[in-house]
């Protein structure tokens, strides 16, 4: 069974910081995705990777599919980022149910 | 519709009471996924449908919990005779393909058992 790991659990910076958020999984995986929840708010899919790198505005998302490694990067850092971040494994081979990680609780200090 | 809908938004029942929750995915999306996430928990897969079928049922915690697509859209989640560790929020997501769509997420279903 694939297990995911998310770290740091709690982050808390300061606006204008470079954020990393790390993921690691044990498995050999078909896609991996960072989501987004804001507190008492619903889920927002950030990216899905299957290899290499990704970038959308300030936000990055790497995958490093031989060392089972995903990392995601805030650049510029902003209070409105404050959320929990989570990270999903989807398996191949016909098991399509996400494997979630526990989440990284961010909160960007002005 | 311009977004994954679910209802209610929250739903208060006594344990024992059967309760059903709504998944409306957007429209052409074939897959569709429910998830739960407990109070203090992360998410937790609980079944996946690939148009109206169910390939994948693992995550379902106890035959309390039977969920249905029809028509390849709409999908309902059952719980029969509810317990207090059902309390959780439900989440539905849809996604265009199966294995490479991205996942689009409804506001979620809170149920509070009583």
């Amino acid at each position: 069974k694939n297990e995911v790991e998310q770290s740091p659990q709690n982050l808390t910076a300061q606006e204008g910081e470079f954020i990393t958020i790390n993921c690691s999984y044990s498995v050999g995986i078909s896609a991996l995705h960072w989501l987004q929840q804001h507190p008492g708010g619903g889920i927002v899919s950030l990216f899905m990777l299957s290899s290499g790198k990704k970038k959308h505005g300030r936000l990055i998302a790497t995958i490093n599919i031989q060392e089972k490694h995903s990392s995601l990067h805030i650049t510029a850092s902003h209070p409105r980022d404050s959320a929990v971040y989570i990270c999903a494994t989807r398996a191949g081979g016909g098991a399509d149910g996400l494997t979630f990680g526990k989440g990284t609780h961010l909160i960007i200090q002005p | 519709g311009a977004g994954v809908s679910q209802s209610p938004s929250n739903k208060v029942t006594e344990k024992g009471k059967d309760v059903e929750l709504r998944c409306d995915p957007i429209s052409g999306h074939t897959a569709l996924y429910w998830y739960r996430q407990s109070l203090g928990q992360g998410l937790e897969f609980l079944i996946y449908f690939q148009g109206n079928s169910a390939p994948d049922k693992s995550g379902l915690p106890s035959d309390r919990f039977s969920a249905e697509r029809t028509g390849g859209s709409v999908s309902t989640l059952t719980i029969q005779r509810t317990q207090q560790e059902d309390s959780a929020v439900y989440l539905c997501a849809s996604s265009l393909w199966t294995y490479t769509g991205e996942l689009f997420f409804g506001e979620g279903s809170r149920l509070t058992v009583l």
